[in-house]
This record gives C-alpha cells, structure tokens and sequence, in this order.
C-alpha cells in the first residue's frame, strides 16, 4: 500500500511558470488536504476537499487553486509563482472530516521559485 | 484565528522522561492530535485526545484538559531517534487541523 504519494519531490521554478503539484492516494480516503510549511510559521492550510468534486479555501488560498475530479487525485497548481511560495508543500487526506479522523501526510514537494 | 503555543525547542537526555506542553484557543473544540516530524520528512500521527485524561501508548502519552485549553505530550525512555519536531494540532469544529509551529526535541546521549 502506498498511501499517499507526491510529485515533483522537489522542483526549481523561475517566477511567473505555472506548476501543478500532484498528490495521489490509494486509501479511498474522502478528504484531502494541501499544506505549506515555512520555517517559524508551521504547516498552514491552503486548500482542502471533504468529497470528490468539492473543493474549499484554507488559511492562506491566495495565489492556489485546486480541483478534485475522482477520489484518489487531488493536484495542486501555482498558476503564475511568485518567490513567496516557496516552501515545502504536504498533500494529506483523512476518510472523512469526523473530529477523530486523522490526516495522513504525503513525503511533501519541495518548491523553490526564484 | 487560531493561538497555539508550544516551546520552541528542548533537549532532554537519552533514557530520560521529557513533557512538551501547548496550550491553544480556537473557536469551537473537535479534539486534538500529536504529530511528530523527523527533519527532512512528512509529519507522522502520535495521538488524539477527545476527551479529558490522559491516553497511553507505549512510551508516549498525551493529556488533555478541554477547560484549560492545555495538552502535555510525555515520552518515556528517550531514545535517540526521538530527536524530531513534535506539533500540536487542535481541531475546530469545522474541518481544520490547526498546527502549532511544533517544538524541536534533541535527545542527547
């Protein structure tokens, strides 16, 4: 079982590309989820979806956007980068959004736009 | 917004018993879950606390007191490998985890 896998692990992006990060996950888990996470200010939602074909604004959406076709896919795509979304980012999902259900992390992307 | 609070960092020697606190406020409570995050690597799940008490498993265990807004995670037997970044994460009542800018563990020999 994979669980939840991600690509690129790393990518070096010029200012201004479009770049989708992928996610997929085998564990047929309803929702979905993508962090940031920045040295000093932990990991931040930006995206999440609690069902295939809905999609919802995290803390900090800006300059993101997703979508949710099927259950196992949930991509993530920079449209133009800017040097601030550099980070390292995690997919996570959870088989639902009950209080007990406990999101599992992807291995993460590491970003870097210059 | 979300206030969590937990020690930036604490070093604790290898066999010894270590306690990292949070205290948190958020809007609504639907529980709250430990992570641990190796350098380098994806945050891991630990524990969840619902209810008031105290949750043991293995060598960890996780407290929690709704009324205080305050959780403990306790590792015993330190071991080396414990050497991680360790993150509180409270639940609102809607979907949101919400992290903690996590406390660095260095387990010393």
């Amino acid at each position: 079982i994979a669980g939840i896998t991600q690509a690129p692990t790393s990518q070096i992006l010029a200012a201004g590309r479009r770049m989708t990060l992928r996610c997929t996950q085998d564990m047929r888990h309803n929702a979905m989820y993508w962090y940031r996470q920045d040295l000093g200010l932990g990991l931040r939602l930006i995206h999440y979806s609690n069902t295939a074909g809905t999609t919802g604004k995290g803390e900090v959406p800006d300059g993101y956007s997703v979508s949710r076709a099927n259950t196992d896919d949930f991509p993530l795509t920079l449209a133009s980068a800017v040097p601030s979304q550099t980070s390292v980012y995690f997919c996570a999902s959870s088989a639902g959004l009950a209080g007990s259900d406990t999101q599992y992390f992807g291995p993460g992307t590491r970003l870097t736009v210059l | 917004g979300q206030n969590i609070d937990q020690p930036t960092e604490m070093t604790a020697t290898e066999g010894a018993i270590v306690q990292i606190n949070c205290t948190y406020q958020t809007s609504g409570f639907n529980g709250l879950f430990w992570y641990q995050q190796h350098a380098g690597e994806a945050p891991t799940f630990l524990s969840y606390n619902v209810l008031d008490g105290l949750e043991e498993k293995g060598r960890f265990s996780s407290f929690l007191s709704r009324s205080k807004g305050y959780s403990y995670l306790l590792l015993k037997e330190l071991q080396m490998k414990d050497s991680a970044s360790y993150l509180c994460a409270p639940r609102n009542s809607g979907y949101a985890l919400n992290f903690g800018k996590g406390t660095s563990l260095l387990v010393t020999p």
